[in-house]
Parts: C-alpha cells; sequence; structure tokens
C-alpha cells in the first residue's frame, strides 16, 4: 500500500523566503509528526498532530515555523522567512495510534542560500 | 535534554560480525523502539519492545531492554554490509502525551 509521501524532495530557496513543506500520511493513521534531522544529527521533534486534538507544537524552534493538518489528512509546515540554520532534511512520519510505530516519509531535504 | 542517546556514535565491523549498539533514557516509558536510517532520508521501523517485555527477536535483530537500567540493546547477528546505516533508538516518556523522542543514533559500518 501506499506509505508516508512528502514534498518536495528537495527545495533550495533564498534566505527570508517563505517554504511551504507537504506531508501526505498514511490513510487513516490519526497521528502525524513533523521533525527536523540537521547534517549528522538525530531527529528533533516539531510538531505533532493526534486527531482532532490541539496540536503539541512544543518542539517549534521560532514563530517562524507553524504546521497545520487540514480533514485530519494532509499537513503542511511552513516556515516564514526562512534562515540558513533552517537548512535540514524535514522528515514527516504518521502512525495509527499516539505511541506505535511511526511510519516516515522520504523526507525534504531544506538547503537556505 | 535528549531522552535516548545511542552508544556507541559510530560502529565500524567487517562483514559477517555481530554488531551491538546500545541505549540509555531518562525516564519511565511504555515502550522502546529502533530505527534504521538509509543516507540520511526516512526512518524505517525494526522493532519495539515494551516495557514488560526483557527481550525480542526479530530475524537477525535481537533487542533487550532493562528497565532498572533504563537501557535498551541492539544486537544485529552476522552483518551484512546492507546492514550500514544509522540505527535510533525511540522512546515514550510514560505519562502524558508525549510523542518518541529520538536520540542521536549510532552510524553501523559494515565492511565486505
Amino acid at each position: 500500500g501506499a506509505g508516508v509521501s512528502q514534498s518536495p524532495s528537495n527545495k533550495v530557496t533564498e534566505k527570508g523566503k517563505d517554504v511551504e513543506l507537504r506531508c501526505d500520511p498514511i490513510s487513516g493513521h490519526t497521528a502525524l509528526y513533523w521533525y527536523r534531522q540537521s547534517l549528522g544529527q538525530g531527529l528533533e521533534f516539531l510538531i505533532y498532530f493526534q486527531g482532532n486534538s490541539a496540536p503539541d507544537k512544543s518542539g517549534l524552534p521560532s514563530d517562524r515555523f507553524s504546521a497545520e493538518r487540514t480533514g485530519g489528512s494532509v499537513s503542511t509546515l511552513t516556515i516564514q522567512r526562512t534562515q540558513q540554520e533552517d537548512s535540514a532534511v524535514y522528515l514527516c512520519a504518521s502512525s495509527l495510534g499516539s505511541f506505535g510505530e511511526q511510519y516516515f516519509g522520504p523526507g525534504t531535504r531544506l538547503t537556505v542560500t | 535534554s535528549q531522552q535516548g542517546e545511542e552508544d556507541p556514535q559510530a560502529l565500524s565491523i567487517q562483514e559477517g560480525e555481530n554488531a551491538t549498539m546500545n541505549c540509555s533514557y531518562k525516564t519511565s516509558i511504555n515502550n522502546l523502539q529502533w530505527y534504521r536510517q538509509n543516507s540520511g532520508r526516512g526512518l524505517v521501523h525494526l522493532i519495539l519492545i515494551r516495557s514488560n517485555e526483557r527481550e525480542k527477536h526479530s530475524g537477525r535483530l535481537r533487542v533487550t531492554l532493562d528497565t532498572s537500567k533504563k537501557s535498551s540493546s541492539l544486537l544485529i547477528t552476522a552483518s551484512r554490509a546492507a546492514d550500514t546505516a544509522s540505527y535510533f533508538c525511540a522512546t515514550d516518556v510514560h505519562s502524558g502525551n508525549t510523542p518518541l523522542v529520538f536520540g542521536k543514533g549510532t552510524r553501523l559500518s559494515v565492511i565486505a
């Protein structure tokens, strides 16, 4: 079956521009997660959606970052006024419940020049 | 602070040897998971072990969990070049709705 998909796979943007990253989770998965991974580092939690509950935004590094999940399915992560330190791979994952196995998308590699 | 910490940070072995990676964590957990990542892209779930389990097997993988020491180990037996990847442990905190917290990973290189 279809897994988690993310688009674009690569994004190069100029400093100061806004970017939108998209995640299509596995159908029926109620939980959706965004992570950021800098080169050679672990995963940094950004935001978590569970069903119709208010999202857990505790990992967002600044108010330039925001995310929404429409209709309990597709999610968009928006970074406004991008900075060079935003360069990283942004990973999305979904799961059936909150504490089970997470299924990851291939990620979006963001480069801010 | 990091909930899960893998050890070692990097490991290089010959094909056919066993690889052991360790993970330590700080707070009580519901379960602990191990994931593999190839080439810095999406992670793939390997195995989940619950807090009331001590050992679990899946193919060439063996995971142990010692909740008294707050540690877990991942053993890959008879390693292959294709096992070359980064391996991460992930834990969920026992209380609340905190999602998984990932460690920084162990980079495993299996030399043919």
